[in-house]
Order: structure tokens, then C-alpha cells, then sequence
């Protein structure tokens, strides 16, 4: 098995909304990641897990709240969002440190109204 | 910014031709990587290129890196119309987690 799959494919919320992106993988790596990719721009990085500890935040806003239950599964949970933050958010994962390839979800097209 | 900028920004080809895109990059790396998205769906490996090689192939991909000039080029010989996407080039920090995104080469090939 060598996919990593997300959840939902679509997700359209409010701004007082409370929801989650989930994310599994069942390839034994240890680590895992979360990308914003906005239109025609490059997936930003914005959060690493590394042994399901959070390895690297990159200066993202606290509406948004990663979270890694165990080995195979990442969250992120979205509160208060703003319709900025509409984007394609993609989940990776590799077996370790940057050195190897990563696999990605096909990703959760999210739209804030 | 880390991020490596690609070029063309945008490139439109017939069928047959080959296609070639370019990345610079900013910082030292053990390798760099190539990844393929279509329609804004996931992001596929493409190839990986470490930092002791110049020159490495598969299939009808064919990718050189220059250190010395902190570059990379993929070539795509015989292009397909299924060769339609977004090509983006990787590098991995040293030592981190980190996969750092050039800007990406938007592809069309026409049948």
C-alpha cells in the first residue's frame, strides 16, 4: 500500500465552523506533513511530524491545530478559518528526513464562506 | 525565502516535441527532487537526483543538476498529451524535514 489518503475530498465551511482533515498512511513512515497550496502557486509547508511529535510549525496561525494520534494518522483541526484560507491542503509522508521521496494525498480542496 | 524558482513559468508544446524546464535553487542540498501535479489534485515523485550526480534518467524523463550553479533541468523527450501538468523541482533541507517547493513549470501539450 503505498497511498496516503485524505479526507474529505471537498469541504466548504463557515467561518464560525469547527472542522477537521484527516489523513492516513499505512506505509510504516515516520514522517508526515501538511501543505497550503494556493491557485497556479507551489505547496507551502506548513507543519512536520517526525515520530509523531511536532518536528517543525511554520509560523501558521493557531486556527489551525495539527494533531497525530499515532503513526498513521494526521489531523487538522480548522477553527475561525478566513475565506483566505479557501486553498488545496495536502498531506505527505515519508519514511524519514528529507532525503527520500514523499508521497502525497490527493488533498482536501477546502472553501471558507 | 528558501523557495527555488522554476522556468518557464508556463510552457505550450505540440505532441512529439520535447519539453524542457528549469530550476535554480538557494541552498545546499543532498538531492533534489521532481514532482508531477495534475489538475491541482496530489503531487507525484517523479524522479530524485542526489548531489554527486549529473545526470540521471527514467523512462522518458532525463534530469541534470550543476551544484556548482545550484541548478537543475527536466528534459521530457516524446511528450504525450497525459504529459499536461504542473512540474514542480523539491530540495530537501539538510538535515530537516523540510521539502521546499520551486515556483513550477505549467506544461500543455497539444495532441
Amino acid at each position: 500500500d503505498t497511498e496516503v489518503t485524505q479526507t474529505p475530498k471537498h469541504l466548504v465551511m463557515g467561518m464560525t465552523n469547527k472542522k477537521s482533515l484527516k489523513c492516513e498512511q499505512h506505509m510504516g513512515h515516520r514522517a508526515m506533513y501538511w501543505y497550503k497550496q494556493k491557485a497556479k502557486k507551489p505547496p507551502e509547508l506548513m507543519f512536520v511530524y517526525s515520530y509523531e511529535k511536532l518536528s517543525i510549525n511554520e509560523s501558521v496561525p493557531s486556527r489551525f491545530s495539527p494533531e497525530c494520534p499515532n503513526s498513521s494518522l494526521l489531523n487538522l483541526h480548522l477553527h475561525a478559518l478566513q475565506p483566505e484560507d479557501s486553498a488545496l491542503y495536502l498531506c505527505a509522508s515519508s519514511p524519514r528526513e528529507g532525503g527520500t521521496e514523499a508521497f502525497f494525498g490527493q488533498g482536501t480542496r477546502l472553501t471558507v464562506v | 525565502s528558501q523557495q527555488g524558482e522554476e522556468d518557464p513559468q508556463a510552457l505550450s508544446i505540440q505532441e512529439g516535441e520535447n519539453a524542457t524546464m528549469n530550476c535554480s535553487y538557494k541552498t545546499s542540498i543532498n538531492n533534489l527532487q521532481w514532482y508531477r501535479q495534475n489538475s491541482g489534485r496530489g503531487l507525484v515523485h517523479l524522479i530524485l537526483i542526489r548531489s554527486n550526480e549529473r545526470e540521471k534518467h527514467s523512462g522518458r524523463l532525463r534530469v541534470t543538476l550543476d551544484t556548482s550553479k545550484k541548478s537543475s533541468s527536466l528534459l521530457i523527450t516524446a511528450s504525450r498529451a497525459a504529459d499536461t501538468a504542473s512540474y514542480f523541482c523539491a530540495t530537501p533541507g539538510v538535515g530537516t524535514y523540510k521539502y521546499i517547493f520551486g515556483t513550477g513549470t505549467r506544461l500543455k501539450v497539444l495532441a
